[in-house]
Order: C-alpha cells, then structure tokens, then sequence
C-alpha cells in the first residue's frame, strides 16, 4: 500500500532563517506531488505542484521554493523566512485523472 | 477570488441525525469533486467523491449531491455519530489542470452525543 511521510511534524524557527520540510512517498511510482499550505482560518492553498523529477509548478507568487530531486521525494524551502509563512504544510500524493490526493500528515511551522 | 465556497464555518448536530454539509462552486469548469475529513493536527483523508455527470454518489453513512445547475454540492452524514466531529473541507478539479484541487475554506462539524 502507499504511504506519505512528511518531517518535521512541528517546527518552530526565527524570522530570516532558512527551511526545509521534505516530503517522501512510498509504495508508489511518479507520483503528482504537491504541497498546500493552510493558513490561520482559511482553506488549503495550492503552493506547488510537481508531475516529475525536477518538474516544478508554482501557483502563487511567494518566498518559498520546492524541489524533487527524486520520484518520491519533494522538498519545500526557504532561504529566509517571513512572518507570514507561518502555517499548516501539507504534502499530498496523487495519480491524476480525477483520482483523490492522499496527504500527509503536515507540518506546523512557526515563525517568531 | 474563491472559487469553492464553504459559506458556514460551522455546524453541530446532535449524535444520530444527519448533517448536512454544504458547499457552492462560481467556475463552471469544475468536473469532479471530493469532500475530505481533516482532524486536528493531521492531514486529510479522502471520504467521497462525485463526477459531474453523476448527482449522487453514496457510500455507507455518507451521501454527496450534486446540483450542477445550481453549482452546489452537499455531504449528507447518516446517522451523525460524534467520531465525525472534524472539520470537512470540500475541494473541485477541473480538466487539464494536473488533477490540482480547489479547496473550500471548510466546515467545523461537532456531533453532540
């Protein structure tokens, strides 16, 4: 069966530092993968969204950049973060053609 | 500009009778639907979804309706139970956009027992 692991579940970092949050997925072969981001109060955002290695879609201008350097790998960072990129991250998995994504876990990050 | 509206941020229910959970959509374009389950602290998990040639879609305790003309959707949970207590975020795709899901804001629904 598949399975999608994302770390750290909690993150707490300063404002201007970096981030990583990595994303894998297991038990499946080129995934869709995404990332979505909830803010405080409000619904899930598209971030980004990748159908391959080194294939990356953005869909809202941001101080944030994701990479896949492997079929099941996706990572999402920043070289200096913002106040406002406090939030509920979510890596998802998914097959296409109107299938249902499958989500991790998430990480809560906090900026202070 | 949302796209997925999730007009009530919340609802309660007593334990055994149903909710009814609602969600109106403004881009036409959309063709397939999902309601997810999110609790607290955890990412969502898939419950049902429908196509748009389809207006009902059931499975067990859970029902989607679609209503294109009127471009609303609703989940209808019978009998509620307070397990199902958890916010329900309902998402839409459209064609050619790499299976990508518009979320609604989602709905808090506490089951009383």
């Amino acid at each position: 069966s598949q399975t999608i692991h994302q770390w750290p579940a909690t993150l707490v970092q300063p404002v201007g530092s970096p981030l990583s949050l990595e994303c894998t997925v297991e038990g499946t072969s080129n995934p869709n993968l995404y990332w979505y981001r909830q803010a405080a109060g409000r619904g899930l955002q598209l971030l980004f969204y990748s159908v391959g290695i080194g294939q990356i879609s953005s869909e809202v201008p941001q101080n944030l950049s994701a990479s896949r350097p492997q079929d099941r790998q996706f990572i999402l960072s920043s070289k200096k973060l913002l106040l406002s990129d406090s939030g509920f991250y979510l890596c998802a998995w998914g097959t296409g053609n109107r299938q249902p994504q499958h989500f991790g876990d998430g990480t809560r990050l906090s900026i202070l | 500009d949302q796209q997925v509206k999730q007009n009530s941020p919340s609802l309660s229910v007593q334990e055994g009778r149903i909710s009814i959970l609602n969600c109106d959509y403004t881009n036409s374009m959309f063709d397939y639907f999902l309601w997810y389950k999110k609790y607290p602290a955890e990412g969502p998990t898939f419950l049902i979804s429908i196509s748009s040639i389809k207006d009902k879609n059931e499975d067990g305790r859970f029902t989607v309706f679609l209503n294109k003309s009127a471009k609303h959707l609703s989940l209808h949970i019978v009998p509620s139970q307070p397990g199902d207590s958890a916010v329900y975020f309902c998402a839409a795709i459209r064609p050619g956009a790499n299976s990508k899901l518009t979320f609604g804001k989602g709905i808090t629904l506490s089951v009383r027992p």
